[in-house]
């Protein structure tokens, strides 16, 4: 079983461009979740997603950044007009369903290796 | 509000022991987890807990105590390749989905 795999590894845009990041997440699995990491900021939720869904985008800036999770293909992270507080590492991990259904069991996420953006 | 709190380094030597301490505050306390990241790579998980107690997993350990909120890490017999961040995260509001991560402690082990 393939891991979760994030296309491209490394990108560069220039200002006012637009970056679209790619995930596909590990067979089986229902959600996909997005991160952005600084060095010195630590890991930052983004977004959650079930397939079609949005479940959660409280993490993410409300201009110029989206994300979906279509019924086929990978999730796709999308930043409009990028600008050079843009430039990260962005991961994408996914989850099994819960199989109770709520928000309380174990839910381990698995990532991918990470896509790192430079806004030059 | 929700707030987790590591130190940001770590040194220790090769075959020693090392833990590493974690304390946070959440509502709606649901589990806490371990990741581990090496430079440049994705975080993998080593654990979850979520009663108190010492959790045992080969050279790894985790421990937790909720009344106190502070968790550990505890890394026995050290290998140079246990160089890297270690990142202590908790769900946000109890959504283990959403999960708010501490900055991590980044471990050099030196031989």
């Amino acid at each position: 079983n393939a891991g979760v795999m994030q296309n491209p590894r490394h990108l560069v845009r220039r200002r006012g461009q637009e970056a679209r990041l790619r995930c596909s997440p590990m067979k089986g699995h229902s959600h996909v979740y997005w991160y952005r990491q600084l060095p010195e900021e630590g890991l930052k939720f983004m977004v959650y997603l079930q397939k079609e869904n949005i479940i959660d985008e409280s993490g993410m800036p409300k201009e110029r950044f989206s994300a979906e999770f279509p019924k086929e293909g990978p999730s796709i992270l999308r930043i409009q007009q990028v600008v050079r507080g843009d430039s990260a590492a962005y991961f994408c991990a996914s989850s099994l369903p819960s199989e109770a259904g709520g928000l309380s069991d174990t839910i381990e996420q698995f990532f991918g290796p990470g896509t790192r953006l430079t806004v030059l | 509000g929700q707030n987790i709190d590591q130190p940001t380094e770590m040194t220790a030597t090769e075959g020693a022991i090392v833990q590493i301490n974690c304390t946070y505050q959440t509502s709606g306390f649901n589990g806490l987890f371990w990741y581990q990241q090496h430079a440049g790579e994705a975080p993998t998980f080593l654990s979850y807990n979520v009663l108190d107690g010492l959790e045992e997993k080969g050279r790894f350990s985790s421990f937790l105590s909720r009344s106190k909120g502070y968790s550990y890490l505890l890394l026995k017999e050290l290998q140079m390749k246990d160089s890297a961040s270690y990142l202590c995260a908790v769900p946000f509001e109890g959504n283990n989905r959403k999960l708010i991560w501490g900055l991590g402690t980044s471990l050099a082990v030196n031989p």
